[in-house]
């Protein structure tokens, strides 16, 4: 069976600096997807980023990218430029046929 | 706004009872999914309909049920209610049948409170 995780319960970051957030998968699926979802305190899930197990680059959408790494089976999310309104929860997702597999998230704090 | 609506947002009721939770997915998505988080189980994956057939069943008790519309819309059933239901529900839609492709957008959820 497919799993994510995520090693980081918390983590601070100045503001203006980078992040790296860690995320695992074990999965002998050849085809698969990993997400990333923005959860700030106000509940919504907010979709970022996306990497396919075929795609031959890193993903990246304005600050947000994802360090993917097959071999490790990693996708790491990289936020650059800090901001305040970065501090949320983060999740990685295991994209499977018809569902998707949630890691435990990581609290981004970012301190002015 | 992910174009996904949820309603209503928040939900009070008694043990015992039932709801309906409901969904309206983004324009021209024809899945929609429903998804629960909680504290001791994270988020998990409950149901997916894809234009009106049920796709996809994970974690959902008996007690819930799901449907989905001809105009695409869908309903979360939860009966007999116990205290541990209480927990954010969200729906979320994608545009095909739901490939490791396909990507989800997420309602802003309906945070139901069973006392």
């Amino acid at each position: 069976a497919q799993k994510i995780t995520q090693t980081q319960p918390g983590m601070f970051v100045q503001e203006k600096e980078a992040v790296t957030l860690d995320c695992t998968y074990d999965t002998s699926d050849p085809s698969y997807g990993l997400f990333w979802y923005k959860q700030p305190s106000s509940g919504e899930m907010i979709f970022l980023i996306y990497q396919g197990s075929y795609d031959q680059q890193n993903a990246t959408e304005g600050r947000y990218s994802l360090n993917f790494q097959k071999a490790r089976k990693s996708a790491n999310l990289v936020i650059s430029a800090s901001q305040l309104g970065d501090s949320a929860m983060y999740f990685c997702a295991y994209g499977a046929t018809n569902k998707l597999i949630f890691g435990t998230g990581t609290l981004l704090a970012v301190q002015p | 706004d992910s174009g996904v609506t949820q309603t209503p947002k928040h939900l009070i009721t008694a043990t015992g009872q039932r709801v309906t939770l409901r969904c309206s997915p983004r324009s021209g998505d024809l899945s929609v999914y429903w998804y629960q988080q909680s504290l001791d189980q994270g988020l998990q994956f409950l149901i997916q309909y894809y234009n009106g057939e049920e796709r996809a069943k994970g974690n959902i008790l008996e007690r819930f049920s799901a449907q989905q519309f001809p105009d695409l819309h869908s309903e979360l059933n939860l009966s007999s209610l116990e205290l541990g239901d209480s927990a954010l529900y969200f729906c979320a839609s994608s545009a095909s049948v739901g490939g490791w492709t396909d990507t989800q957008y997420f309602g802003p959820g309906t945070r139901l409170t069973v006392l």
